[in-house]
């Protein structure tokens, strides 16, 4: 009865390499967003769908490309990965409705570049 | 840039102790101001929000206190315990419209028994 999901849990993978980070939610949300925790715990919001439309979109390098097949996934996929691309990447999901703002995380996917 | 101002970066106190944290911001165009608490390994999770129209909202051990004018606002855990010990962001929401989030840098506290 997970809330917000991510797979895998752990990468750890070779420079220049492809990957990608799945989730999914099953509260119903409209709005999902990924966000990346670097290694001074700083969180900072990537990109944000709501009903499959991308409607957040932050300075970030065209090598991450999130995908939203239905309203219920949003995955994230990196090509190309550098060093600075090791951090923790967090799907969240939210309403999005007036008095109710919450946004719920998932647990969190650790990347690691080597 | 950043928008939202958090300190102090780490905290430690004793068990029933009132561990303040405090953040700042500059863009009055921010309508909600969330707290979230973070276990290791765990991701952020809401602890409590306010809107600016109020000056303070209690949940249970936890008190926000909103300084609308000086652009302030500030989480105090009465009776910490601890269960506490955790990482603590407030943040600000940038836009209805995109419901955008921006965070502080955090606040590790640690409540020693």
């Amino acid at each position: 009865d997970t809330a917000v999901s991510q797979t895998p849990k752990y990468l750890v993978t070779q420079m220049g390499n492809d990957k990608s980070i799945k989730c999914e939610q099953n509260l119903g949300h409209d709005t999902m967003y990924w966000y990346k925790q670097d290694s001074k715990k700083f969180l900072k919001i990537m990109f944000s769908y709501n009903n499959k439309e991308l409607i957040i979109n932050e300075t970030v390098p065209n090598r991450f490309s999130p995908k939203s097949p239905d309203k219920a996934h949003l995955n994230l996929h990196i090509n190309s990965l550098e060093l600075g691309d090791s951090a923790v990447y967090f799907c969240a999901s939210s309403p999005r409705l007036a008095g109710q703002e919450t946004q719920y995380f998932g647990p969190g996917t650790r990347l690691l570049v080597l | 840039q950043q928008q939202v101002k958090q300190s102090p970066q780490s905290l430690i106190v004793q068990k029933g102790g009132i561990p303040i944290i405090n953040c700042a911001y500059e863009n009055t165009a921010f309508d909600y101001f969330p707290w979230y608490q973070q276990f290791p390994g765990k991701g952020p999770a809401l602890l409590i929000a306010i809107r600016p129209d109020v000056s303070e909202k209690k949940e249970g051990r936890f008190t926000i206190s909103f300084n609308k004018s000086a652009k302030q606002f500030s989480l105090h855990i009465m009776d910490s315990q601890p269960g506490d010990s955790a990482t603590y962001f407030c943040a600000a929401r940038q836009s209805y419209n995109t419901d955008k989030l921006i965070f502080g840098t955090g606040t590790r506290l640690q409540v020693f028994p």
